[in-house]
């Protein structure tokens, strides 16, 4: 599975839309984009996914570039329990299930 | 969404005993179940996969007669730390995806953990 990259860590400001960029310049043709958050001490959660269309759920957006290099997860109105680690997640399909996690990006929403 | 509860979700052990933790998954069916393990200030590290009906598959340096899975039905799947020692002390997490959806829609749902502390 491809690898991301993810800035170490971001600061939005509450009620403002935050931005999250996620880089995986070696994405393959059948790799979808997943995007997990983890609230401190507590199990990650489905964010969304997608592979080359942008899609929206009630959480969040996810806008994938043409190319399929990079991606950026919208939150489009941040509150301070979206304070969290956002983990960006290459994954096949036909492929291995598993779901490798890398360091994410620590996201502090401030008041 | 789907839930996937852990039981218990926190247990301190003496250094030597067994620990059981439980996964299950409360809506849907789950053929997979995968185990992870977090340390502090660390991201999840997958230990291994866990197949209804059949053995277990464990990532390269996990003992597997350390770490002891069991996957007897569609709703639950058990991870037993066996001689556990104070180097064992993590959060240990869950997940599980429905079998009958489709790939495409696949996601995983995670449960909310167990925290084990060995004395």
């Amino acid at each position: 599975d491809a690898k991301t990259t993810q800035p170490p860590s971001m600061d939005c400001a509450e009620g403002r839309a935050a931005n999250l960029p996620c880089n995986h310049s070696t994405i393959s043709g059948n790799e979808y984009v997943y995007w997990y958050r983890q609230i401190h001490s507590q199990g990650p959660q489905y964010i969304i996914h997608g592979l080359k269309n942008n899609e929206t759920n009630e959480m969040a957006s996810l806008i994938i570039t043409e190319d399929r290099k990079s991606s950026t997860l919208i939150l489009p109105h941040a509150t301070l329990r979206d304070t969290a680690v956002y983990y960006c997640i290459v994954r096949g399909q036909g492929g291995s299930e598993k779901l490798v996690f890398g360091k994410g990006t620590k996201l502090t929403v401030n008041p | 969404g789907a839930v996937v509860s852990q039981h218990p979700s926190w247990v301190i052990c003496k250094s030597g005993t067994s620990v059981k933790i439980e996964c299950r998954s409360l809506d849907f069916q789950a053929t997979t179940m995968f185990w992870y393990r977090q340390f502090p200030k660390q991201s999840l590290m997958l230990m291994a996969t866990s197949n209804e009906g059949s053995k277990a598959t464990y990532e390269q340096g996990v003992e597997k007669d350390k770490f002891l899975i069991n996957h007897a039905s569609l709703t639950l799947s058990t991870l037993t730390v066996t001689s556990a020692h104070p180097e064992d002390s993590s959060f240990y997490i869950c997940s599980a995806r429905d079998s009958r959806r489709e790939w495409t829609y696949n996601e995983q749902f995670f449960g909310p953990g167990t925290r084990l502390t060995v004395l």
